[in-house]
């Protein structure tokens, strides 16, 4: 079975940094890429970070809101995705959910698994 | 940054019903296009990929269609389960995008 469990979410000050952490299960880790997606409690989804394989340079791609504060990173060893968040503002206050795309056989890499998210509340 | 306009914003059905919901894209997509499902207190599903294939285990009463900017999710015949909040989402051009969903809500 496929699990995604996303840990490491906490109130933070303004300023502060945190890192996020995606244990997985259940498959390859080191085949898929991977995502950080968030969510503010009641409103739409926002893509943030992405990570490719070994096999593509492990390049990764950032959104232009989290561009030079957050960093995505994995470890094939581990099966472990991670999100630094360094800086933090108060608009970064939502759930982080870590994402699995799927290979381009089975769905075309995009998302198919996601963790239950992990809560990060920025706040003085 | 390509934006995804969905509408409604709320649909208001009742079980049995056929549900038909837009996403129209700001430039063309080519059919890189998702559509996923998200329930109170859950994580988002996927339903669709590439505009109009149906993921794994997905009924169906779902169906996408569309290419380039405008696209569509239809459910046949809702049932209880299917009222929920869906989101379209491009993966053609970064950064990939969401739409900012529409609520399918019993009547």
């Amino acid at each position: 079975e496929v699990q995604l469990v996303e840990s490491g979410g906490d109130l933070v000050q303004p300023g502060r940094s945190l890192r996020l952490s995606c244990t997985t299960s259940g498959f390859t880790f080191g085949d898929h890429r991977m995502s950080w997606v968030r969510q503010v409690p009641g409103k739409g989804l926002e893509w943030i970070a992405y990570i490719r394989t070994k096999d593509y340079g492990v390049t990764t791609e950032h959104a232009a809101s989290v561009k030079g504060r957050f960093t995505i990173s994995r470890d094939d060893s581990k099966s472990i995705a991670y999100l630094q968040m360094n800086s933090l503002k108060t608009e970064d206050t939502a759930m982080y959910y870590c994402v699995r795309d799927c290979s381009g056989a089975t769905c075309n890499y995009y998302f198919d698994y996601w963790g239950q998210g992990t809560l990060v509340t920025v706040s003085s | 940054e390509i934006v995804l306009t969905q509408s409604p914003a709320t649909l208001s059905l009742s079980p049995g019903e056929r549900a038909t919901l837009s996403c129209r894209a700001s430039q063309s997509v080519s059919s890189y296009l998702a559509w996923y499902q998200q329930k109170p207190g859950q994580a988002p599903m996927l339903l669709i990929y590439d505009a109009s294939n149906r993921a794994t285990g997905i009924p169906a009463r779902f169906s996408g269609s569309g290419s380039g900017t405008d696209f569509t999710l239809t459910i046949s015949s809702l049932e209880p389960e299917d009222f929920a909040v869906y989101y379209c989402h491009q993966r053609s051009i970064w950064p990939r995008t969401f739409g900012q969903g529409t609520k399918v809500e019993i009547k």
